[in-house]
């Protein structure tokens, strides 16, 4: 059963370009988190996604950034114009449907992309 | 979610247990303490949750308080590889605010 996988692992982008990050949720796992981690800073919620529903986006940036997560095929964190304060890891996680044990509700994180801009 | 607070470092002997504290003392009656880890620059990786009970699994204990208000991560037999940021979070198990939100955690270190 693989993990939840996330590529690129790197991606380098030119400021004004445009960053596209995949996460693919570990099998049977229906929701999608989206974090972000500054160079040596701590882990920020970004968005919360369910198939073909944003649930809490309150951690997104209100300008370039969205994400998805279509009814087939992966999450995608979208970045538009990058700026050279993009540069992070960003993160993803994917967990069960709600009905699980209550409890069992546990987030399984990828690898993480590393975007810089140069 | 209630907020925690870790101290933010703490070392143990490699072989020893390693006992990392966290207070929680607003968390609600229906939400869990959850453990993760953070070794560098790897993705964060699940450890333990708990409700009211305490629990075992293969990595770690998770001891809690009765009147919850606080708990305690038990490595049993630290090793080297354990060294990592820990993140004590309390958090409803699911809906619209089932997200992780993260703190500073405690940094691990291990020494040989």
């Amino acid at each position: 059963n693989a993990g939840v996988m996330q590529n690129p692992r790197h991606l380098v982008r030119r400021r004004g370009q445009e960053a596209r990050l995949r996460c693919s949720p570990m099998k049977g796992h229906s929701h999608v988190y989206w974090y972000r981690q500054l160079p040596e800073e701590g882990l920020k919620f970004m968005v919360y996604l369910q198939k073909e529903n944003i649930i809490d986006e309150s951690g997104m940036p209100k300008e370039r950034f969205s994400a998805e997560f279509p009814k087939e095929g992966p999450s995608i964190l979208r970045i538009q114009q990058v700026v050279r304060g993009d540069s992070a890891a960003y993160f993803c996680a994917s967990s069960p449907l709600p009905h699980t044990p209550a409890g069992a509700n546990v987030l399984t994180f990828g690898a993480g992309s590393r975007l810089t801009v140069l | 979610d209630a907020k925690t607070t870790q101290p933010p470092s703490m070392d143990c002997a490699e072989g020893r247990a390693a006992n990392l504290p966290c207070n929680h003392s607003t968390i609600s009656g229906n939400e869990y303490v959850y453990w993760y880890r953070q070794i560098h620059s790897q993705g964060p990786q699940y450890i333990i949750h708990g409700l009211k009970n305490n629990e075992t699994n293969e990595m770690a204990s998770l001891i809690i308080t009765e009147d919850r208000k606080s708990s305690t991560l038990i490595l049993p037999h630290a090793t080297l590889r354990d060294t990592a940021v820990y993140y004590c979070i309390v958090r409803v198990a699911s809906g619209a605010n089932s997200k992780l939100t993260f703190g500073k955690g405690i940094t691990l270190s291990v020494r040989p």
